[in-house]
């Protein structure tokens, strides 16, 4: 069973802290990586997402990526209480788009 | 931005119902799909869809569900006799290849009574 494993509980930082939240895969063939924002109720928003081995940045948001010790993670910096939400690992498993899914991180940004 | 679009938001049917759910997608994206996520659940991948034809699907895909490209853009999942386990918010999505970002619409919540 190929799975998406975000094991840490509900995680709450000041505003203006880095928020970090990891994920980790087991399939070694996965190809490409995504971390999603959802709201509740609402529908996965895509944050970021990463190909290759290291870090990407796109504003706040970092992802960094280690296919050896296939894991996945999300930095958040300069956390705003727009932020809090719940954060989906998801995971490309056979580079046709059928995403495994983590359970999610839920973040809540206390001001 | 280009972005997917579902109807109903909230639709409510009884068990043994069919119904039909619609999405159209974003128009140059060429592979489409359904997910479901029923509630404090993961989301989970039921089909993919490229080329008017079902490119992969999951074991919670049976015989009671199909997906149809009607026309040059709408997008439809329907389920044949509900159960009341099929109760979920389900989500099209959209793609331009099969590695690229999957881009969901804002989801269609489905209780079944």
């Amino acid at each position: 069973q190929k799975e998406v494993e975000q094991n840490s509980g509900p995680l709450s930082v000041p505003e203006g802290a880095i928020a970090s939240l990891n994920c980790t895969y087991s399939d070694r063939g996965s190809q490409s990586f995504f971390w999603y924002r959802q709201y509740s109720g609402k529908s996965p928003e895509l944050i970021m997402f990463i190909y290759s081995n290291g870090d990407k940045e796109d504003g706040r948001f970092t992802a960094q990526l280690n296919k050896a010790s296939q894991y996945v993670s999300l930095l958040i910096r300069d956390s705003q209480p727009s932020d809090s939400a719940t954060y989906l690992c998801a995971v490309n498993l056979y580079g046709n788009n059928r995403l495994a899914f983590g359970k999610g991180n839920q973040v809540v940004v206390i001001p | 931005e280009p972005e997917v679009t579902q109807t109903p938001s909230h639709q409510v049917t009884q068990m043994g119902q069919e119904v039909i759910l619609r999405c159209v997608p974003i128009s140059n994206h060429l592979y489409f799909y359904w997910y479901r996520q029923i509630l404090g659940q993961k989301v989970e991948f039921l089909v993919s869809f490229y080329n008017n034809e079902i490119s992969e699907k999951s074991e919670i895909f049976d015989d009671q569900f199909s997906v149809e490209r009607p026309d040059g853009s709408n997008f439809t999942l329907k389920i044949r006799s509900t159960k009341l386990e099929d109760s979920a918010m389900y989500f099209c999505a959209s793609s331009q290849s099969t590695n690229s970002p999957l881009h969901f619409g804002n989801g269609t919540r489905l209780t079944v009574t």
